[in-house]
Order: C-alpha cells, then sequence, then structure tokens
C-alpha cells in the first residue's frame, strides 16, 4: 500500500518568513494531493490540492509543488502570520484505488510574532 | 463546501459498553464515507471504508467485529465501538466522498467524536 513520510516533524518561523513542509509518496499510481490544516480538537481543513497532471498550483500566500519523478510534493506557506500556526497534513490517493487518503504524519507549525 | 456532521461530539463511557457514532453529509450525497482514528500529537489513521448499501472494507489491523460500521443511506454512516476499552479512547473522524466532486476527489471532514473510554 502507500506510504507519506512527511517532514519536518516541527517547524518554527519568524511571523513574515516563508515554510516550507515537504512528503514523499512510494505509490506511482497515486494521483491526488491535498493539503490540509488542523487546529487543536477540530476537523482538517483541505487548504490545497493538487492533481499528477499539474506541477504546481498556488492559491494566495499558499503553493503546492509536486515532482511525479521523484515522488515528492511540497507545501510552501509565504507571509507566515500567527494564524497559520496549526498542524499541517499531507495526503495521497489513488482515484482507482477508491480515493483512500493515506496521511503523511502532520507537522506543527509555529509562527512566533 | 459540502458539510459533515457527527455526533456526539464527545463521549464517555464506562469500560465494556459500546458506543455509536453517527456522520452524516447534510447538504449533498456521499457514496462513500471513510472513519478515521486519531491518536494524541498523530495523524490520521484510516480504519475504514463505508459504502452505501454495502458492507464495509477494513484497513489491516482493524477488528471489524469490535467497529461495526453501517452505511445505511447517502447521507448517513455508524461507527459502533463494542465493548469499549481504555485503549480505545481517541479522536474518531469520519469524511464524506461527494459524487457530485468526483473530478475534485475532495473529501469533506466531520468534526469529530473525542471517546474517552474510562
Amino acid at each position: 500500500g502507500e506510504n507519506v513520510e512527511q517532514h519536518p516533524s516541527t517547524l518554527s518561523v519568524q511571523e513574515g518568513d516563508s515554510a516550507v513542509i515537504k512528503c514523499t509518496y512510494s505509490d506511482s499510481a497515486s494521483n491526488y494531493f491535498p493539503w490540509y490544516k488542523q487546529e487543536l480538537g477540530k476537523r482538517p481543513q483541505l487548504i490545497i490540492d493538487i492533481r499528477s497532471n499539474v506541477g504546481e498550483k498556488k492559491d494566495q500566500r499558499i503553493a503546492v509543488t509536486l515532482n511525479k519523478t521523484a515522488k515528492h510534493f511540497s507545501l510552501h506557506i509565504t507571509e507566515t502570520q500567527p494564524e497559520d500556526s496549526a498542524v499541517y497534513f499531507c495526503a495521497a490517493s489513488n482515484g482507482a484505488a477508491g480515493n483512500k487518503l493515506t496521511f503523511g504524519g502532520g507537522t506543527r507549525v509555529l509562527v512566533k510574532p | 463546501g459540502a458539510v459533515v456532521s457527527q455526533h456526539p461530539s464527545r463521549v464517555i463511557c464506562k469500560s465494556g459498553t459500546s458506543v455509536k457514532i453517527e456522520c452524516r453529509s447534510l447538504d449533498f450525497q456521499a457514496t462513500t464515507m471513510f472513519w478515521y482514528r486519531q491518536f494524541p500529537k498523530q495523524s490520521l489513521m484510516l480504519m475504514a471504508t463505508s459504502n452505501e448499501g454495502s458492507k464495509a472494507t477494513y484497513e489491516q489491523g482493524v477488528e471489524k467485529d469490535k467497529f461495526l460500521i453501517n452505511h445505511a443511506s447517502l447521507t448517513l454512516s455508524t461507527l459502533t465501538v463494542t465493548s469499549a476499552h481504555p485503549e480505545d479512547s481517541s479522536f474518531y473522524i469520519c469524511s464524506a466522498f461527494s459524487f457530485r466532486d468526483r473530478e475534485r476527489e475532495t473529501q469533506y471532514f466531520g468534526p469529530g467524536t473525542r471517546l474517552l473510554v474510562l
């Protein structure tokens, strides 16, 4: 089955700086890669996603890049703000295999004011 | 966006009792619902996939007789934790897959149910 590795596990940045989280996946058949933000005790919220036919996607301060050959994808947050502090999860799924999401281990991001 | 609700939001029960958690898609029909478990400071682990009108598919290591899943309609799936024990204490989250958003393959998550077994 799919295995998703996520790094780093914790990330502390100064407000205004950029944050980068990286994930690798093992199943070359995976074709959908969402990123979720989860605040303590809350549900995961989809912040951005990318499909395998696209190499990069951007939404305001958030961008995701995908390298299918190397089987890794990254989340980039620019101009970080204190409200960006949360746990971020990457995930991968294969639509042909029932859309099951396999999550990375999570990254706890702390944005210091 | 699509709305998914869960009930109850938190439950405390005694060891040996059974607990039922409901997951509802409020404004769309969910052909598939997923059940996840999340322990403190850990990631979400998929427990089972629930398809309307058919038996659930359980992930390796998840006891199907302990975690009973019923998906009786396109808007409701239930997870029953039978004979709960303290080690079953966790945050249980469901997600619903919208057939209308099939191209986006988006899963919408419920708010979660925190289970504490004493």
